[in-house]
């Protein structure tokens, strides 16, 4: 039973448009998120996060926008630049759970 | 040498070999994990150690056994694994006492393949 869901593997957006990505979850006590994005050979480096109580978090170029009610977040970044290309990987807690999802592999092409 | 890191980079072992994976964090952190990727699937979450206390085991098999003599380093020392348990390994750590809210900053992973 996949708590976090990342139902789209792949993304492709040009270079300075926006690119947006999801993440459903299915447990209504998860109080915060997290996304991380991940370069091939490198481990996961922390993004941007949102508590339960916020609908949206910015950060530069990456917001992050929760709505609890559909529990979908999802993750804009704008522009998107070629050194985004990468996979992001959004993750929920509570306090004694952390559960990622399957990550979505984003192509920034020129 | 700064950040998360993680020896060796790959492995490859019989099932019947014992061998350890190391993490060493130069981050001052307080909390250290340890993680599993399978292909095709999520991270999954196998121990958690904060202030070098294990405060979190996932109900991770004993043929896994961690240690953790400081709050710099942490091992996971490996016994009589399955071809299932190939994957890749990551290590975290985090500050303010291992929440799983916090941040984490990982290190980039043991390749580990079971023959």
């Amino acid at each position: 039973d996949q708590q976090v869901k990342q139902n789209s593997p792949s993304l492709s957006v040009q270079e300075g448009r926006i690119s947006i990505l999801n993440c459903d979850y299915t447990n209504s006590m998860f109080d915060y998120f997290l996304w991380y994005k991940k370069y091939p050979a490198e481990g996961p480096t922390f993004l941007i996060s949102i508590s339960s109580i916020k609908d949206k978090n910015e950060d530069g170029r990456f917001t992050v926008f929760l709505n609890k009610s559909a529990k979908h977040l999802s993750l804009h970044i704008v522009p998107s630049q070629p050194g985004d290309s990468a996979v992001y990987f959004c993750a929920a807690t509570t306090a004694s759970k952390l559960t990622f999802g399957t990550g979505t592999r984003l192509q920034v092409t020129l | 040498e700064t950040g998360v890191t993680q020896t060796p980079r790959h492995l490859v072992m019989g099932m019947t070999n014992k061998k350890s994976l190391k993490c060493e964090q130069h981050l001052g952190h307080n909390a250290m994990y340890w993680y599993k990727q399978s292909a095709k699937k999520p991270l999954e979450l196998m121990f958690v150690y904060n202030f070098k206390e294990q405060t979190e085991n996932n109900s991770v098999p004993s043929r896994f056994s961690p240690e953790c003599p400081n709050s710099s380093h942490l091992f996971l020392h490996l016994h009589t694994l399955q071809p299932e348990d190939s994957a890749l390994y990551l290590c975290a750590s985090s500050q303010d006492g291992g929440a799983l809210n916090q941040p984490q900053h990982f290190g980039d992973g043991t390749r580990l393949s079971i023959l």
